[in-house]
């Protein structure tokens, strides 16, 4: 079962518009953690963001902030103020106390233009 | 800090060629993986280790893939013989502490073609 769905494959922005990217995930531990990984077209997957279950705080770091829910299973990103250097293909992931193993979701295609 | 290095950066074998590719972890860093990604997915774990000794490989196709990681550093992943359907990204990560959720940090990767 997929553990980790992001329903936007591709999302296509101008330059300063904002855009935010849907996670959502499902488990039945308690204790689980997520992530928000960036790969660029260089291949390499950047580490964004780890946040744990018990630690719903919204969080903001320069432009990106993300939205923690754990009544509705989400885990969204947002970018303010996009710029093209953002575009990249962005990867939801979640590790569950049971084996700590990364489960990736599909990941969302993020293009900004010019 | 040097992050993880992977080399090559890139291969093109025909089909039933062996291939393999290299990985050498973070300094210091216990656990490493490697992963496979197809063209428009995320990644998918093959192998974990923990220093030298492997601790889930239940995904790796052990017919035509093997991993080892020698001395608890860097780590080797062959593929022979190699089929269409191995064309994909392999990444190699590495983490701290073993039986944690820390971060792993991710190499460059290596972009396998196979034709």
């Amino acid at each position: 079962a997929q553990k980790v769905t992001q329903a936007q494959t591709e999302i296509s922005v101008v330059e300063k518009e904002d855009v935010t990217l849907d996670c959502v995930y499902e488990t039945r531990d308690t204790t689980y953690y997520l992530f928000w990984y960036k790969q660029p077209p260089s291949g390499e997957l950047v580490f964004l963001i780890r946040r744990n279950s018990f630690d719903e705080q919204n969080e903001i770091s320069g432009r990106y902030s993300w939205n923690f829910q754990k009544s509705t299973s989400s885990f969204n990103f947002t970018i303010t103020a996009s710029q093209v250097v953002d575009s990249a293909v962005y990867f939801c992931a979640l590790s569950e106390a049971a084996d700590y193993k990364l489960s990736f979701g599909a990941g969302t295609t993020v293009t900004v233009r010019a | 800090e040097a992050g993880v290095a992977q080399s090559p950066r890139y291969k093109i074998i025909e089909k039933r060629q062996s291939v393999a590719f290299w990985c050498n972890p973070i300094s210091g860093h216990a656990t490493l993986y490697w992963y496979q990604q197809i063209l428009g997915q995320g990644p998918k774990l093959l192998i974990q280790f923990q220093n030298n000794g492997v601790v889930d490989d239940s995904q790796l196709p052990k017919d035509r893939f093997s991993a080892e990681r020698l001395k608890g550093v860097d780590s080797t992943l062959k593929i022979q013989p190699a089929k269409l359907e191995d064309s994909a990204v392999y990444l190699c990560a590495s983490s701290p502490h073993p039986g944690t959720s820390e971060t792993q940090y991710f190499g460059p990767g290596t972009r396998l073609l196979v034709l």
